[in-house]
């Protein structure tokens, strides 16, 4: 399985700042994801993280509130922008790696709660 | 109606006991399917994909029906590890790139 890791591992913010989670992975992937997971909900999949260009987001979701970057194909950064309450949620990072299974696995998640 | 729908449970079963997991899908194109477990504040893990013709992994043993809509995980002689939430997980081939659409999960706890 790939080893992925994700900093902050939790963070309590004031309402109306940003934070930026970091997602690192092991070896080199073919695809990065950003999920949401809000509590008693399914995940939800933000956008997908493209290297070296702009973010393919989902609907609900736009590049002013959640900018996305990812320079290489082993890292990318997720920022929750301006936040309020209603962002206090557990963001993941996922992955698909080079092994020609397309198993998808999962960061162990930033717990975010926005005061 | 959601793209995957699942009984949230919980369900409350005693070790040894056999417990099976429905789940629901509404896009008939929708391609791959999943189960993943999910561990009280841990990230989900993959338990097994689901094929046409059914497939079992030791004690777990999951169905798809697509002219249903279908899928089951049925898991025999439950041991209290097995406690957890089974999400359900479609794989929806959209554009360049797949989507997987996650249920809102299944609540498991084995009793001693």
């Amino acid at each position: 399985s790939a080893v992925i890791s994700q900093k902050p591992s939790r963070d309590i913010c004031q309402r109306g700042t940003s934070l930026t989670i970091q997602c690192q992975v092991d070896s080199q992937v073919t695809m990065m994801f950003w999920y949401r997971q809000q509590p008693g909900q399914s995940l939800t999949l933000i956008a997908t993280a493209n290297q070296g260009s702009e973010a393919t987001y989902e609907s609900g979701f736009v590049i002013d509130k959640f900018p996305i970057s990812r320079p290489n194909l082993t890292f990318s950064t997720l920022t929750v922008s301006n936040m309020s309450p209603e962002d206090s949620s557990i963001y993941l990072c996922s992955v698909i790696r080079r092994d020609g299974t397309d198993t998808q696995y999962f960061g162990p998640g930033t717990r975010l709660t926005v005061l | 109606r959601k793209e995957v729908e699942q009984d949230p449970g919980p369900f409350n079963v005693p070790e040894g006991a056999t417990v099976a997991f429905n789940c629901t899908y509404s896009n008939s194109a929708s391609q791959s399917f999943f189960w993943y477990r999910q561990d009280c504040r841990k990230e989900p893990k993959l338990l097994m994909s689901v094929y046409s013709s059914g497939n079992e992994d030791g004690r777990f043993t999951a169905q798809l029906n697509r002219a249903s809509q279908y899928i089951s995980l049925l898991i025999r002689d439950s041991k209290l590890s097995d406690s957890a939430t089974y999400l359900c997980v479609v794989w929806n081939y959209g554009g360049s790139q797949g989507n997987l659409i996650f249920g809102k999960g299944t609540k498991l706890s084995v009793k001693p």
